[in-house]
């Protein structure tokens, strides 16, 4: 298996513009979870998607962010318009509820390092 | 609300050192929990996990961490240390009735010296 998979894996785009970032969930997975990480916040939830349907959004900063989930292999996250303080690693995970059991194991993609000037 | 506390943020050791990074975490009800790693360039993955059973729990790598309900804490642990273990190191709890919503601590850089 290729494992969770982010694109891109770096992003660099000046402050207003529309930033989206994609994953692909391992297959048959049906948790999706999109991170945050900074220095100053660590690894924040943003949003995690299950069947494609969102369940928790607590975690999204603001209206800027939205994620979408339009199938059980795609998902992005999108930016709009992107602010400095946008910058960050963005990482995606699965899992799968049936094999991760009580202990709700994820398995994370590679990240997508944001920055914006 | 949950939340993670590790005490270290950078941690420096030689080769063969002991090692043990602090985890603290606030929730009172059932939790599961968790180290994941991430070695430089590559994704966090999972290094250990604790959900029902025996509070000391073995992972990969030789590293082992004791969950001490009383103290809400999760310390990590391995004997001697290598070169290769240099990475970053994530606490996470997950209240185990909540389903997959697992909060993470801010992190612990360790650097291993030849």
């Amino acid at each position: 298996d290729a494992g969770v998979i982010q694109s891109p894996r770096h992003e660099v785009t000046e402050m207003g513009q529309e930033v989206t970032l994609r994953c692909k969930p391992i297959s048959g997975h049906d948790y999706l979870f999109w991170y945050r990480q900074t220095m100053m916040r660590g690894l924040e939830l943003l949003i995690y998607f299950n069947n494609n349907v969102p369940i928790d959004d607590s975690g999204m900063p603001e209206d800027r962010f939205s994620a979408k989930m339009p199938n059980a292999s795609f998902s992005t996250l999108k930016i709009q318009p992107s602010e400095p303080r946008d910058s960050a690693v963005y990482f995606c995970a699965s899992s799968l509820a049936r094999l991760a059991g009580l202990s709700y194991e994820q398995y994370f993609g590679p990240g997508t390092r944001l920055t914006v000037t | 609300a949950q939340s993670v506390s590790q005490h270290n943020h950078h941690v420096i050791l030689s080769e063969a050192a002991s090692l043990e990074l602090g985890c603290n975490y606030s929730y009172g009800g059932t939790v599961n929990l968790f180290w994941y790693v991430q070695y430089p360039g590559q994704h966090l993955q999972l290094l250990l996990k604790y959900f029902s059973g025996d509070p000391l729990v073995k992972g990969i790598k030789g590293f082992e961490a004791e969950f001490i309900k009383s103290k809400f804490s999760f310390n990590l642990r391995k004997p001697s240390v290598q070169w290769s273990d240099t990475a970053e190191y994530f606490c996470a709890v997950n209240a185990g009735t909540g389903g997959f919503k697992t909060i993470f601590g801010a992190g612990t850089r360790l650097f291993v010296k030849a």
